[in-house]
């Protein structure tokens, strides 16, 4: 079965710090991936996927992720964090078993202070 | 925002009791879904649907029934409630098998 990986369960950083938030997956073939917001008390939010292409990947608010599929990871970065980047995050991907279901990581829980 | 609405949005029951959970969408995507989310587990399946009538089980349906008699709406149906499935259920649309999911603003359920 296919299965997502996040290796941090929180992580706490200054605004300004660089974020990296890593995930793997263990599907060997073709695979669609995600990465899903869910700010404090609201639903969750795409913010950026990778299908095919470039495997860098820009999304929204500064987001972006490499797809490396040697690894079989897709970790997500950002440059610099904002108070308002606190958050959980989510990896996630597409199921070969379930129709077009997402598998999801058990996600990242991300506080930023000012 | 994905037309994605979730009823009730709150919700406390006692076990034993039967609840069902509606999802209401207004994009006539063809995919439905329903998740629920926990503490240390991230999102996890319960039932999908791939059309009207065309359901099936995801990861964690034990408890669950589902049912879809029109494109909008997609209800999640706890027969016997109990306690462990207090949680927080998301209702999630798609297009077609290469599109985005979107999710609803969820429902919160507490098992007394």
């Amino acid at each position: 079965a296919q299965s997502v990986s996040q290796h941090n369960h929180h992580v706490i950083l200054s605004e300004a710090a660089s974020l990296e938030l890593g995930c793997n997956y263990s599907y060997g073939g073709t695979v669609n991936l995600f990465w899903y917001v869910q700010y404090p008390g609201q639903h969750l939010q795409l913010l950026l996927k990778y299908f095919s292409g470039d495997p860098l990947v820009k999304g929204i608010k500064g987001f972006e992720a490499e797809f490396i599929k040697s690894k079989f990871s897709f970790n997500l970065r950002k440059p610099s964090v904002q108070w308002s980047d606190t958050a959980e995050y989510f990896c996630a991907v597409r199921s070969n078993q379930a129709g077009t279901a997402l598998i999801f990581g058990k996600g990242t829980t991300l506080s930023v202070s000012s | 925002d994905a037309g994605i609405t979730q009823s009730p949005r709150h919700k406390v029951t006692e076990t034993g009791t039967p609840v069902t959970l509606r999802c209401h969408q207004t994009e006539n995507h063809r995919y439905m879904y329903w998740y629920r989310q926990d503490p240390g587990h991230g999102l996890r399946l319960i039932h999908y649907s791939y059309g009207v009538k065309d359901t099936d089980k995801g990861e964690v349906s034990d408890g669950y029934s589902v049912s879809r008699s029109k494109t909008e709406d997609f209800l999640l149906t706890l027969e016997s409630a109990t306690s462990s499935q207090t949680s927080v259920y998301f209702c999630a649309i798609s297009g077609e098998v290469q599109e985005t999911q979107y999710f609803g603003p969820g429902t919160r359920l507490l098992v007394l």
